[in-house]
């Protein structure tokens, strides 16, 4: 147990669908991120919020639309998305931006696009 | 543009020996590096830290060594254990704000 809980664990959606993926963190933590982790690629940033509002957006395709509506929820809308998008999303947070790189993270939404 | 990259994709170790995982990074300009561990249907798990000014950081069982003059990054585990099988990452923090850049990862196998 984390403190990083994501919903649901798997996912699989035909490219016409909208489906969200949901995270929440117990730790009492500012800071939340979208991670996207392909099968042998390096987990790759999506978006960070920061005490609610969004500090990085790491040119994800509009397709993936975050959003934050405090520091303990983040969600993940998802819309007319491609094969390519099949990946397993991760979720971490963190005490607060610019410390060293700590991350807590969830055991991560696995989505299966078809 | 910035990268950190490992050596090798997988590990094999006999349990009760020592492994050593190795990592390069290219970005001068980091403040932390990290080290993280991926237990297969889990999420990264953070494992020990270390700051740039630092060359050594030893925690329980496991030691991160830094050299910047080759921009060489590992993690030594003692005694390695069936537990620790896990794929394992390096990070870096480049400070200011939280942007964490992870390697692609090293599987770890522990023979029994």
């Amino acid at each position: 147990e984390t403190g990083v809980t994501q919903t649901p664990r798997h996912l699989v959606m035909g490219m016409t669908n909208k489906k969200s993926l949901k995270c929440e963190q117990h730790l009492g933590h500012n800071a939340m991120y979208w991670y996207k982790q392909s099968a042998k690629k390096p987990l790759e940033l999506m978006f960070v919020y920061n005490f609610k509002e969004q500090t990085e957006n790491n040119s994800v395709p509009s397709r993936f639309s975050p959003e934050c509506p405090n520091s303990s929820h983040l969600f993940l809308h998802l819309h007319t998305l491609q094969p390519e998008d099949s990946a397993l999303y991760l979720c971490a947070s963190s005490q607060e931006i610019g410390n060293t790189g700590e991350l807590f993270f969830g055991e991560g939404s696995r989505l299966t696009v078809l | 543009g910035e990268s950190v990259g490992l050596h090798l994709p997988t590990l094999s170790v006999q349990e009760g020996d020592n492994s050593i995982i190795n990592c390069a990074y290219s970005n001068s300009a980091s403040d932390y590096f990290i080290w993280y561990k991926q237990e297969s249907g889990k999420g990264p798990q953070f494992i020990i830290d270390i700051r740039s000014n630092m060359d050594k950081r030893q925690g329980q069982r496991v030691t991160v060594l830094l050299n910047k003059t080759v921009k060489h990054l590992s993690l030594q585990i003692a005694a390695t254990q069936p537990g620790d099988s896990a794929v394992y990452f390096c990070a870096e923090n480049s400070g200011g704000y939280q942007k964490v850049t992870f390697g692609t990862g090293t599987k770890l196998q522990v023979i029994p």
